[in-house]
């Protein structure tokens, strides 16, 4: 299996602050990644896909970057409903894999 | 706009069977894509189960395989899991989920279900 781990697990952040979160791959898995949002009591949410395309609908102040093994997300102004948990997932090969979570609290 | 929406019994005793069913709106299984489950215990990250394409082939977590099974309805546009000998460890909120094709070869969940509580006890 391949798996994926992220960093840091939580952090806190003021309203407007810039936010990276790090997801690595355990092995080379090209651009085939997608970032997940899940806000607490709710259902998960695919944000990105293909480690840099925002699927229609998500804010242009979340962004992905990266290829190979390591990526990051971006959120450049957070704004209080990012407050979330946000996991990285390969689906280059099965199973499908993700990270464990990266809690984003407002400070 | 596709949506999902699983349901199933909240309470299932252990070493029994685990049923749930994924029915889908504004979109036909039968016409394209995969049509999976995730699963995520209390408190925890999420686990992919497995998912089955427009056809009917499966592809399972090796480490439920022995357990799973997904199959389609096409004429009821529902797709169901059944999960057999479930213990403690297998409480989870289930999500049913679409993978979708984009980019040529991006095959990812783009669509997710509100999901449902299964608690397995006695």
């Amino acid at each position: 299996d391949i798996q994926m781990t992220q960093s840091p697990s939580s952090l806190s952040a003021s309203v407007g602050n810039r936010v990276t979160i790090t997801c690595r791959a355990s092995q080379d898995i090209d651009n085939h990644l997608a970032w997940v949002q899940q806000k607490p009591g709710k259902a998960p949410k695919t944000l990105i896909y293909a480690a840099s395309t925002l699927q229609g609908g998500v804010p242009p102040r979340f962004s992905g970057s990266g290829s190979g093994a390591d990526f990051t997300l971006t959120i450049s102004s957070l704004q209080p409903e990012d407050y979330a948990t946000y996991y990285c997932q390969q689906y280059l090969r099965y199973p499908l894999t993700f990270g464990g979570g990266t809690k984003v609290e407002i400070q | 706009q596709v949506q999902l929406q699983e349901s199933g019994p909240g309470l299932v005793k252990p070493s029994e069977t685990l049923s749930l069913t994924c029915d889908v709106s504004g979109f036909s299984i039968g016409s394209a894509y995969y049509w999976g489950w995730v699963r995520q215990p209390p408190g925890k990250g999420l686990e992919w189960i497995g998912n089955v394409d427009y056809s009917g082939i499966t592809f399972f977590n090796p480490s439920l395989k022995s357990r799973v099974s997904i199959s389609l309805d096409t004429s009821k546009n529902q797709f169901f899991l059944k999960m057999r000998s479930v213990t403690a460890e297998d409480t989870a909120i289930y999500y049913c989920a679409r993978r979708v094709r984009r980019s040529g070869s991006h095959w990812f969940l783009d669509s997710w279900g509100q999901g449902t509580l299964v608690t397995v006890s006695s």
